[in-house]
């Protein structure tokens, strides 16, 4: 069964910095692109990040780049957002998610969010 | 102008079929994009609905009842979201989404009431 737990959130002050993590289980992490997708409270999903399963290519949102950084240790099976110069828009709870592939004969996109975690809570606020 | 526009709200009786649409900003050609959806529940993680780009390149997400389904509007420059038969559980907010420039986009939701 596949699972993603999300840990880290908390309250932090505008400017300060936090750690997310999610550990992952039940499928070949280091196959599977993933990502970040938050919700800020009462309102949509906006994604924030991805990186492939190697780790070796990473995308942003350009609401986050620059400030946060994705990573994955696939020898833990755990990825991680690294968010440094929070703001009070960073209020949300943030969903790791994990990545369909959609392959042709040449290469491989990424395609759909099959499993999200249960999210994670961080308010930036003084 | 947002990249992806979905109407706030959207009302239907039970056993009726609802119609949920996802319109992509001017000079972004739906026809070119596979439209994801997603059902969300209150105090819960999304979940994958299913994608659709034309006929011959669909997926129905594990699970999901053929209720739901996806097409497209050219002329409106949309996807669409139809749901067919519809349930008290059906009540819920949906979100297309789409990936574009190797980032991926969400449109602002549809919350469906079932009444």
């Amino acid at each position: 069964e596949v699972q993603l737990l999300e840990s880290g959130g908390g309250l932090v002050q505008p400017g300060g910095s936090l750690r997310l993590s999610c550990a992952a289980s039940g499928f070949t992490f280091s196959s599977y692109a993933m990502s970040w997708v938050r919700q800020a409270p009462g309102k949509g999903l906006e994604w924030v990040s991805a990186i492939s399963g190697s780790g070796g290519s990473t995308y942003y949102a350009d609401s986050v780049k620059g400030r946060f950084t994705i990573s994955r240790d696939n020898s833990k099976n755990t990825l991680y957002l690294q968010m440094n110069s929070l703001r009070a828009e960073d209020t949300a709870v943030y969903y790791c998610a994990k990545i369909i592939p959609n392959c042709s004969s040449t290469s491989c996109y990424m395609d759909y969010f099959d499993y999200w975690g249960q999210g994670t809570l961080v308010t930036v606020s003084s | 102008q947002a990249v992806l526009t979905q109407p706030s709200s959207l009302s239907a009786s039970p056993g009726a079929s609802a119609s949920l649409t996802c319109t992509l900003r001017s000079g972004i050609n739906v026809g070119t994009y596979r439209i994801y959806w997603y059902q969300q529940k209150p105090g819960s993680p999304p979940q994958y609905l299913l994608r659709y780009k034309s006929d011959s390149d669909k997926q129905q997400g594990s699970g999901v009842p053929s209720r739901f389904s996806g097409s497209k509007d050219a002329s409106a420059n949309a996807g669409i979201l139809l749901i067919s038969g519809l349930q008290s559980e059906d009540e819920a907010d949906y979100y297309c989404m789409i990936w574009h420039s190797s980032a991926c986009v969400f449109g602002g939701g549809t919350k469906l009431t079932v009444l």
